[in-house]
């Protein structure tokens, strides 16, 4: 039974380009949760998905991120034209139903470096 | 503005000792806390949780206490071993509360515990 998976594990781009990451819940769950950890930095909320639904997206950036959840295939987290200030770790975790008070398991991360 | 804050960046503690880890948190409206830890290059693995109307909850070596009125959380590793070398994150949720997420989590900045041999 895998775990959260999250892909690349590495990413690099040019300023300007546009970042895909992947998240790819446990199996069985339909809910993600999105975080980002600047350096020395706690993780930070973004947004919360259910399958074809946005949640809650408070912690969202208003521009250039966006978030989704199709009824088949991983969540996508996109930014576009991509700025210094994105690099950082982002995480996600997945959960069977509302919340995270069960303490779910994270991916990984995709650690995004901007140049 | 921080809701929940980890004021120790780094810890050192002897093998076999015990780790005490500290937390504090801001917000009247959470009521459910948990504790990360955290390898580099890998993502946070859930530890332990205390619900609010608990003061204490306790897990093997983990036990982690609650202070509800100096809004106060505590996670006790006894005895410390080199494997708990990492870095530990209090979490914070709470119904209602969605500065953070409504059902997404509120972390401090993490204490480095260091196990020294």
């Amino acid at each position: 039974n895998a775990g959260v998976m999250q892909n690349p594990r590495h990413l690099v781009r040019r300023r300007g380009q546009e970042a895909r990451l992947r998240c790819s819940p446990m199996k069985g769950h339909s809910h993600v949760y999105w975080y980002r950890q600047l350096p020395e930095e706690g993780l930070k909320f973004m947004v919360y998905l259910q399958k074809e639904n946005i949640i809650d997206e408070s912690g969202m950036p208003k521009e250039r991120f966006s978030a989704e959840f199709p009824k088949e295939g991983p969540s996508i987290l996109r930014i576009q034209q991509v700025v210094r200030g994105d690099s950082a770790a982002y995480f996600c975790a997945s959960s069977p139903g509302q919340g995270q008070r069960a303490g779910n398991t994270f991916g990984s991360g995709t650690r995004l470096t901007v140049v | 503005d921080q809701q929940v804050k980890q004021n120790s960046p780094s810890l050192s503690v002897q093998e076999g000792r015990i780790s005490i880890l500290n937390c504090d948190y801001t917000n009247s409206m959470f009521d459910y806390f948990l504790w990360y830890k955290k390898y580099p290059a890998e993502g946070p693995t859930f530890l332990i949780s205390i619900s609010s109307i608990k003061d204490k909850n306790e897990d093997g070596r983990f036990t982690v206490f609650l202070n509800k009125s100096a809004k106060h959380l505590s996670l006790h590793i006894v005895p410390s071993q080199p494997g708990d070398s990492a870095v530990y994150f209090c979490a914070a949720s709470g119904r209602g509360y969605s500065g953070g997420g409504a059902d997404g989590l509120t972390f401090g900045k993490g204490t480095h515990l260091i196990i020294q041999p």
